[in-house]
């Protein structure tokens, strides 16, 4: 069955300082891989996808996440924190004809100034 | 462009009431919305995929007669929770597949349900 892993649960870093938010997935063939952020009381909102190509994925507010079918990992990365950051991330496997998505426990993301 | 919008945004309701959200796609067309259910610091469980013209999909476990969902247009799906009690408070997502982006689905802002 598929799945997708985020072994953090909550993750602290102060401002300025990297990001990495892992990602594990347990998926039979090419995955369709995504990122998104929740805001609190919000939706999400899409950071980054893989579908194929390039493994190395650039998203909107300076992440990336590196695709390693090896490891069967996606994490997200982040050069330089911002306090606004702060938020709940997500990774998510896309499953099915409809593309059903199915989505890791979230990773909540802290910032100390 | 690819907005979705959801609502209410939020509602209150006594038990044993129904409630109706609704999710509609703003700039485009989408053929299949999803229905998620959030419950606080958790994960986004799909409940239901719904396809214009045709009857919803559930996701094991869902209970078709309690979520009825209705997919009439491109551009509106709506989930009924019925008989709404306590249990069945969280915050509801939608999301919509457009036509022409074969895998991107763009999310509604949520609904966050209060059963009292």
């Amino acid at each position: 069955a598929q799945s997708v892993t985020q072994p953090d649960i909550h993750i602290t870093v102060s401002e300025g300082a990297s990001l990495e938010l892992r990602c594990n997935y347990s998926y039979g063939a090419t995955p369709y891989l995504f990122w998104y952020v929740q805001s609190p009381g919000q939706g999400l909102q899409l950071l980054l996808k893989y579908f194929s190509g390039d493994t190395l994925v650039q998203g909107i507010k300076g992440f990336e996440a590196e695709f390693k079918r090896s490891q069967s990992s996606f994490n997200l990365r982040k050069p330089s924190v911002h306090w606004s950051d702060a938020a709940e991330y997500f990774c998510a496997v896309g499953s099915g004809g409809y593309n059903k998505l199915i989505f890791g426990a979230g990773t909540r993301l802290a910032v100390h100034p | 462009g690819a907005v979705v919008s959801q609502h209410p945004s939020r509602v209150i309701c006594k038990s044993g009431t129904s409630v109706k959200i609704e999710c509609r796609s703003l700039d485009f067309q989408a053929t299949t919305m999803f229905w998620y259910r959030q419950f606080p610091k958790q994960s986004l469980m799909l409940m239901a995929t719904s396809n214009e013209g045709s009857k919803a999909t559930y996701e094991q476990g869902v209970e078709k007669d309690k979520f009825l969902i209705n997919h009439a247009s491109l551009t509106l799906s709506t989930l009924t929770v019925t008989s709404a009690h306590p249990e069945d408070s969280s915050f509801y997502i939608c999301s919509a597949r457009e036509v022409l982006s074969f895998n991107e689905q763009f999310f509604g802002p949520g609904t966050r349900l209060t059963v009292l």
